[in-house]
């Protein structure tokens, strides 16, 4: 069962614009990850945010975690053709496992 | 390179037929996972490993797939009978000691015909 809804299900923007992805989840967590995937390829870890964080930046990427709405969202900022993939938003309960959601397509037109 | 390694990378089979994945996970990564991905879904998750301790499997799992970690090294993931609903993407992932954080390989991708 997937634990994470990502929203939109997909994104379509042109190079240089910000792109923001959402996710939202149903059980209390102890962090969340956000990976990428090429088409056909496997995930890369992106970032990953604690449940007592609020706000982590890595480089381009900026993601926020709302324990108390169940969300967090994904900006990558000044988005170039190369983040063209799949983002997926990955839970973990204290388990050690992640579960993913469905994920968002990000589509950037160079 | 020292990341994840799956083989095959490809294999189509015949239904009925038994298929068998191996994965070669990052040196010291004592965790490793298996998941299942179909088009425009999320990697499902299937069954994990610490160390050669299969801890956790997935409800989902029917009895026909098996895993194994032998001496907490190497992963093979074996589907016997297979059937067209079979056919996905089996992705491996592994995990250091004491972080959440997986690192995937490139994924077996199965066709059943």
């Amino acid at each position: 069962s997937q634990q994470g809804e990502e929203d939109p299900q997909a994104l379509s923007i042109q190079e240089g614009e910000n792109a923001t992805m959402n996710c939202s989840y149903k059980t209390s967590i102890n962090n969340l990850q956000w990976y990428r995937q090429n088409s056909g390829r496997g995930l890369v870890h992106l970032i990953l945010i604690r449940s007592n964080e609020r706000e982590k930046h890595s480089g381009r990427l900026r993601v926020t975690l709302d324990t108390s709405k169940k969300s967090s969202s994904l900006l990558i900022t000044a988005s170039r053709a190369a983040d063209t993939a799949s983002y997926f938003c990955a839970t973990d309960a204290g388990s050690y496992i992640p579960t993913f959601g469905r994920g968002t397509s990000l589509i950037v037109h160079p | 390179d020292t990341g994840v390694s799956q083989n095959p990378r490809h294999k189509i089979t015949k239904r009925g037929q038994n298929v068998t994945f191996r994965c070669d996970p990052i040196s010291e990564h004592n965790r490793l996972y298996w998941y299942r991905q179909t088009l425009g879904q999320g990697p499902e998750f299937l069954t994990y490993f610490q160390n050669e301790a299969q801890l956790e499997k997935s409800r989902l799992l029917s009895d026909r797939f098996s895993a194994e970690r032998p001496k907490g090294s190497f992963s093979t993931l074996e589907i016997q009978r297979t059937e067209q609903g079979d056919s996905a993407m089996y992705l491996c992932a592994s995990s250091p000691r004491d972080r959440t954080e997986a690192f995937f390989g490139q994924g077996t991708r199965l066709t059943v015909v």
